[in-house]
């Protein structure tokens, strides 16, 4: 497998514009989860799906944020508008669901890097 | 509160020498599971080992244990033998509640390690 595959790896754009990170999880993988890092507030966790449902957005720090999974192969995470404090690596992970008493961790994608000039 | 607290920012460690990246936790919850991340400078997340709050043994890959001490919460990474390549940052993360029921992964600040020649 490819393992998670995110794109663009690396996005400029100006303040005001519509950001769209794209996400494709492991094959079979459960559930999915979009973490932005930064220096000053680390790994934060945004939101994530299980079955393609959002489970837990409560990460999202604002309504300009938004992510969806329309399938179990896809999802994306929009900014509209983008600000400067948007800047960030976001990451996309993914993990399976095997049963009980088996761990499983997640598998973290290349991350993309946002900057908002 | 803090839920994953790294108290260290940075360490130092000379080849070949052994190493302990500190990490607490904070749960009431009685089921839970805790990881350790490798961040190289490339940027990507690399997983390295779990602990489980009910595994009886402390869990070791390869050149990687963790010192899973349950009644102080603490779940400290030991890396043996350290080499020049293990210099990067390492994320103490949990997991709370049963792996089936979403669990979402909270991460520490982190450990930035250099190992010296």
């Amino acid at each position: 497998d490819a393992g998670v595959i995110q794109s663009p790896r690396h996005e400029v754009t100006e303040m005001g514009q519509e950001v769209t990170l794209r996400c494709k999880p492991i094959s079979g993988h459960d559930y999915l989860f979009w973490y932005r890092q930064t220096m000053m507030r680390g790994l934060e966790l945004l939101i994530y799906f299980n079955n393609n449902v959002p489970i837990d957005d409560s990460g999202m720090p604002e309504d300009r944020f938004s992510a969806k999974m329309p399938n179990a192969s896809f999802s994306t995470l929009k900014i509209q508008p983008s600000e400067p404090r948007d800047s960030a690596v976001y990451f996309c992970a993914s993990r399976p669901f095997r049963g009980p008493g088996m761990n499983t961790e997640a598998f973290f994608g290349q991350g993309t890097r946002l900057t908002v000039v | 509160a803090q839920k994953i607290t790294q108290t260290q920012p940075g360490m130092f460690v000379q080849e070949k020498e052994a190493v302990t990246l500190d990490c607490t936790y904070d749960t009431s919850d009685p089921s839970y599971g805790l990881f350790w991340y490798k961040q190289p400078s490339s940027g990507e997340m690399i997983f390295l080992i779990y602990q489980g709050s009910y595994d009886q043994q402390n869990a070791t890959e390869g050149r990687y244990s963790l010192n899973f001490q349950k009644a102080r919460k603490s779940a400290n990474l030991v890396i043996s033998a350290s080499q020049l390549g293990d210099s990067a940052m390492y994320f103490c993360a949990m997991r709370e509640g049963n792996y089936n029921q979403g669990g979402k992964l909270i991460f520490g600040q982190g450990t930035e390690l250099s190992v010296k020649p």
